[in-house]
Order: structure tokens, then C-alpha cells, then sequence
């Protein structure tokens, strides 16, 4: 089982949807969680931090569910400028981040 | 604007050439890190240095040469390399993993490889 697993898309969603993405990760010691974002040919930057009570920035929502070991990234009311690929990442203490595969996701006008 | 810079942004080079990947960071971390990117592949990670101290390499072949000078340096030598080496290198940095509550990396332009 890979360490972090994710639909790689590609989301195909009309302006103004909400769409969600989940996340699934096999270290049961995993200690932190992100949702980074990159754009096409650019580099990864990082969009939110996901807490164990979830937190929404704006129309991001976080979840994280540390029974099932997966995290899910909600986008309400979609932009033209949210297409992108969205990429879950985990930490589990003294190791490198490991990155999700990415999720492609297109907002269409 | 990230304050990891790498140089150069694009780089065209022969198999039989030898070149160097720079980076540089500017936010006072300790762990640099080096990750290739292929087209529509995700990111892989090759070479990790905590406190100038190499302690992780992805099997990647001795083509790849990294050297970490300092905390603030990150070069990566490429000689020899093969076709199927063209790709984004993207190099990021952060606190040590484990010494500190805030693991977020941030990630540098990349040098987008092309290999002839």
C-alpha cells in the first residue's frame, strides 16, 4: 500500500461547484498534514495545514479523521483560478514530508 | 515571493555535459531537499541534508552528484546524464524534521532539464 494514496482526477467542475478531494495514508504515527497546491509548471507551494478539529480558510475546508487515516480538502463556491493540482502531504516526526500522487482538478467556466 | 532561489531556471545540456543545479535558501532552515519532477509524474524525492549532513538518497544513480556546503547552499552536478533525466528539479526547504512544530517546506522555482 503506498503511504499516501489520492484520486489523481483530473475533476472536471463548472464554476461556483463545490467539489472535495480525500486523501487516504497508511503511517498510523502520522503526526502532520497539509494540503499543498501547484500550478501548471510551477512548484508546489502550501495552501492549508490540517488540524485534528479540521479548519477552513476562506472556501477551504480541511478535515482530517485519524481513525479511517484520511484527510479531505472541501472547495465551496469554485474559481476559474483554483485549477490545479492539489497534493496531500503527510509527516510522520522525524522523516521528509511524503507527498500524494496530486489530484488534477479544472474549474470550467 | 519564495525565499528559496534556484539558478538556472531552464537548462539545456548534451549527455556528454556537465552542469550544476543551484539553490539557495533564505528563511534560516536546516534541511534542504532535492525532488525530480517528470512530466504528469508525481514528485520524487532524491536527496534530503540535515545540518549540511546527507541522510537520505533515493537510489538515484551517481549521475546525480549532490554537495551541501551549508545550511543555506544545495547544488546538484549532473554529468552523463540520459534523456529521460529532462525534467523538473524542484529543490525545498524546512526546519529538521522533528525539531520543530512547523515541518511546512517551501519549494524553489525548479530548473526545468532538458537532456539532448
Amino acid at each position: 500500500r503506498k503511504e499516501v494514496e489520492q484520486d489523481p482526477g483530473p475533476f472536471n467542475v463548472p464554476e461556483g461547484a463545490t467539489v472535495a478531494f480525500n486523501c487516504t495514508y497508511s503511517n498510523s504515527a502520522s503526526q502532520s498534514f497539509f494540503w499543498y497546491r501547484q500550478d501548471c509548471r510551477k512548484e508546489p507551494k502550501l495552501l492549508m495545514s490540517v488540524y485534528s478539529s479540521g479548519n477552513e480558510d476562506g472556501r477551504f475546508t480541511a478535515q482530517l479523521n485519524r481513525a479511517s487515516q484520511y484527510i479531505s480538502l472541501l472547495i465551496r463556491d469554485s474559481k476559474l483560478s483554483d485549477s490545479a493540482t492539489y497534493l496531500c502531504v503527510v509527516n510522520s516526526g522525524n522523516t521528509p514530508l511524503v507527498f500524494g500522487k496530486g489530484t488534477r482538478l479544472s474549474v470550467i467556466a | 515571493e519564495t525565499g528559496v532561489t534556484q539558478t538556472p531556471r531552464h537548462l539545456v545540456m548534451g549527455m556528454t555535459n556537465k552542469k550544476s543545479l543551484k539553490c539557495e535558501q533564505h528563511l534560516g532552515h536546516n534541511a534542504m531537499y532535492w525532488y525530480k519532477q517528470s512530466a504528469k509524474k508525481p514528485l520524487e524525492l532524491m536527496f534530503v541534508y540535515n545540518f549540511k549532513e546527507q541522510t537520505e538518497n533515493n537510489s538515484v544513480p551517481s549521475r546525480f552528484s549532490p554537495e551541501c556546503p551549508n545550511s543555506s547552499h544545495l547544488f546538484l552536478h549532473l554529468h552523463t546524464l540520459q534523456p529521460e533525466d529532462s525534467a523538473l528539479y524542484l529543490c525545498a526547504s524546512s526546519q529538521v524534521p522533528g525539531t520543530s512544530v512547523n515541518n511546512e517546506q517551501f519549494f524553489g522555482p525548479g530548473t526545468r532539464l532538458t537532456v539532448l
